[in-house]
């Protein structure tokens, strides 16, 4: 069985402050890692995931297969980056496992 | 990018009566669809896997006669909440696997509110 655990439920930081979100998992396959937002009143998305190794929005995650950790970072926040995070594994089945999920308020 | 809508996005009803629950892709064919529950302040929990031409998996703990789930076609799958109860009042919200327009990513809807009196 799969398990994602996110440590920090809530995470206030000023504006221009890095942010880092952290993000533990088990699963005895190959995971698939990714990190969903949702904007308040709007659904969930996207965010980043961890085959593609890209920044969207000034974020990044490193998967670290040795912590079994996916840490979501971004150097700089902003106040429009206040939402939301899920951190997710996707399963052989493609079945997604959330975690509990991280409010992030950015503070002007 | 895909789009998944959800309709009603919201619902109020009386205890004993069946909710039905609606999942559309609109731009994109998704043979595969999620049904998730999300409480308040809670994470999402996936509740069932809706598979285009045949029977949904449930998810252990969740009575397949209890949230009915059908999926007749490759852009609507149907999830139908039978003799509501309050403890059923939650936040419904369904996905859409594209397998053609993107690397493989589930999108989601906006939610249905459910309120059960």
């Amino acid at each position: 069985a799969q398990r994602v655990t996110q440590p920090e439920k809530l995470l206030s930081v000023f504006k221009g402050a890095p942010v880092e979100l952290k993000c533990n998992y088990s699963y005895s396959g190959s995971p698939e890692l990714f990190w969903y937002v949702q904007y308040s009143r709007q659904r969930l998305q996207l965010l980043l995931r961890h085959i593609s190794r890209e920044s969207i929005k000034g974020f990044t995650a490193d998967l670290n297969k040795g912590e079994t950790s996916f840490h979501l970072k971004k150097p700089f926040a902003q106040e429009e980056d206040s939402a939301m995070y899920y951190c997710a594994l996707r399963s052989n089945d493609y079945k997604l496992s959330f975690g509990a999920g991280t409010t992030v308020t950015v503070r002007a | 990018g895909a789009v998944v809508s959800q309709h009603p996005s919201r619902v109020i009803c009386k205890s004993g009566t069946s909710v039905k629950i609606e999942c559309r892709s609109l731009d994109f064919q998704a043979t595969t669809m999620f049904w998730y529950r999300q409480f308040p302040k809670q994470s999402l929990m996936l509740m069932a896997t809706s598979n285009e031409g045949s029977k949904a998996t449930y998810e252990q703990g969740v009575e397949k006669d209890k949230f009915l789930i059908n999926h007749a076609s490759l852009t609507l799958s149907t999830l139908t909440v039978t003799s509501a109860h309050p403890e059923d009042s939650s936040f419904y919200i369904c996905s859409a696997r594209d397998l053609l327009w993107s690397t493989d990513t589930q999108y989601f809807g906006p939610g249905t509110r459910l309120t059960v009196l």
